[in-house]
């Protein structure tokens, strides 16, 4: 399996312009998380999906972000419009099933860089 | 929710053992315990995670405090490989980690 697939690697834009991050989950798992990463916050969950459905989206942070997961191998997180302090690494992962137990599997990042 | 407490750095000599510590003194009797590690420029991966006894696996042994207050991260033969920031976790819920500062690992070769 080639893991969760995240696109762009890295993504360098400027304030106000509408960013798009994109997850592919591991096949078959059926939670997927959007954590961002910062220097200053460390890693947040951002938002979770259950079978595609979100669950708890008490970690975005305003309405100028918003995520989806049309299906269950695809999910997008939207920033519109975008500031320089959304400038962070974003990871996206999935897990077999929801439970404390069990492991999530991490992407490798988007890198995001707002000018 | 409950948090964790971890040392900000700790070094170790490569091919030997290394002991990470975690305090967790608000932990929930239903709580797992999880050990994630980031590499540098990589998302965090699974090492290990343990309810009430020790745990052993390929890459790790975890042990845990009788009254679960704190837990130990064992890497039996650290490798220049294991230089990471070690994340100690408690799962609140089902699904929610809440992830501290990490203990930065660094092995001298």
């Amino acid at each position: 399996d080639a893991g969760v697939i995240q696109s762009p690697r890295h993504e360098v834009t400027e304030m106000g312009q509408e960013v798009t991050l994109r997850c592919k989950p591991i096949s078959g798992h059926n939670s997927l998380f959007w954590y961002r990463q910062t220097m200053m916050r460390g890693l947040e969950l951002l938002i979770y999906f259950n079978n595609n459905v979100p669950i708890d989206d008490s970690g975005m942070p305003e309405d100028r972000f918003s995520a989806k997961m049309p299906n269950a191998s695809f999910s997008t997180l939207k920033i519109q419009p975008s500031e320089p302090r959304d400038s962070a690494v974003y990871f996206c992962a999935s897990s077999l099933k929801e439970g404390r137990y069990n492991e999530q599997f991490f992407g490798p990042g988007t890198r995001l860089t707002v000018l | 929710d409950a948090k964790t407490t971890q040392p900000n750095s700790m070094e170790s000599n490569e091919e030997e053992p290394v002991h990470l510590p975690c305090n967790h003194s608000t932990i929930s009797g239903t709580d797992y315990i999880h050990w994630y590690r980031q590499l540098p420029s990589q998302g965090p991966e699974y090492v290990i995670h343990g309810l009430t006894s020790n745990v052993n696996n390929r890459m790790a042994s975890l042990a845990i405090a009788e009254d679960r207050k704190s837990s130990t991260l064992i890497l039996h033969r650290a490798t220049l490989r294991d230089a990471a920031v070690y994340y100690c976790i408690l799962s609140t819920g089902t699904y929610k980690y809440i992830f501290g500062t990490g203990t930065r690992l660094k092995v001298l070769a």
